[in-house]
């Protein structure tokens, strides 16, 4: 089975400050990846995906991911952090070798902006 | 066009009492997928459901637990004779296959507290 790991439960950082936070998953030929963002009382907003094709991918509010097969990452970045980012972000994995539709979730990173 | 929407947004329950919980998809969905947050758990996969097959059960944790979704849109999740440790945030998301290719859009989730 599937598993990912998030190395950071939190991450602190200065406002306008660069950011990455990591995520590594279980090795299999196959699968889709994907960062979601969790605002404090509500439900989880997609940020980015990787499905194929180019290994840097682009989301919403300026954050981006790079795929890398051979380390079995897929680490987040911005280059700019505001306050308003301050939020859990969860890494997740869906395994194509199993057909199995229900995402894996890594135990999230509280990115906490600091002014 | 609204998101998923769950109901109630809060619970409150007495342990041995049963709860429903309820999601609304997307329109035109036609996966639905039920994933529990608790704090010494992370976000785990319940049930999911895919158009008019057979839904994968395998995250459901014991036998208290139990989902039906109605004329393939609705969702109520049922969990009987409630114990302390359901207490939790449950997300309901839905998708719309394409292919392989799944986005999973998720609700603001239903806090339930079993005391």
């Amino acid at each position: 089975a599937q598993s990912v790991t998030q190395l950071d439960s939190q991450v602190p950082v200065f406002e306008e400050a660069p950011v990455e936070l990591r995520c590594n998953y279980s090795s299999s030929v196959s699968v889709y990846l994907f960062w979601y963002v969790q605002y404090p009382n509500q439900g989880l907003q997609l940020l980015l995906k990787y499905l194929s094709g180019s290994t840097l991918v682009k989301g919403i509010n300026g954050f981006e991911a790079e795929f890398n097969k051979s380390q079995t990452s897929f680490h987040l970045r911005k280059p700019s952090v505001h306050i308003s980012d301050t939020a859990e972000y969860f890494c997740a994995v869906s395994d194509l070798q199993t057909g199995r539709r229900a995402l894996t979730f890594g135990s999230g990173t509280r990115l906490q902006v600091q002014p | 066009g609204a998101g998923v929407s769950q109901s109630p947004s809060n619970k409150v329950t007495e342990k041995g009492k049963d709860v429903e919980l309820r999601c609304d998809p997307i329109s035109g969905h036609t996966a639905l997928y039920w994933y529990r947050q608790s704090l010494g758990q992370g976000l785990e996969f319940l049930i999911y459901f895919q158009g008019n097959s057979a839904p994968d059960k395998s995250g459901l944790p014991s036998d208290r637990f139990s989902a039906e979704r109605t004329g393939g849109s609705v969702s109520t999740l049922t969990i009987q004779r409630t114990q302390q440790e359901d207490s939790a945030v449950y997300l309901c998301a839905s998708s719309r296959t394409s292919g392989n290719v799944e986005t999973q859009y998720f609700g603001p989730g239903t806090r339930l507290l079993v005391l």
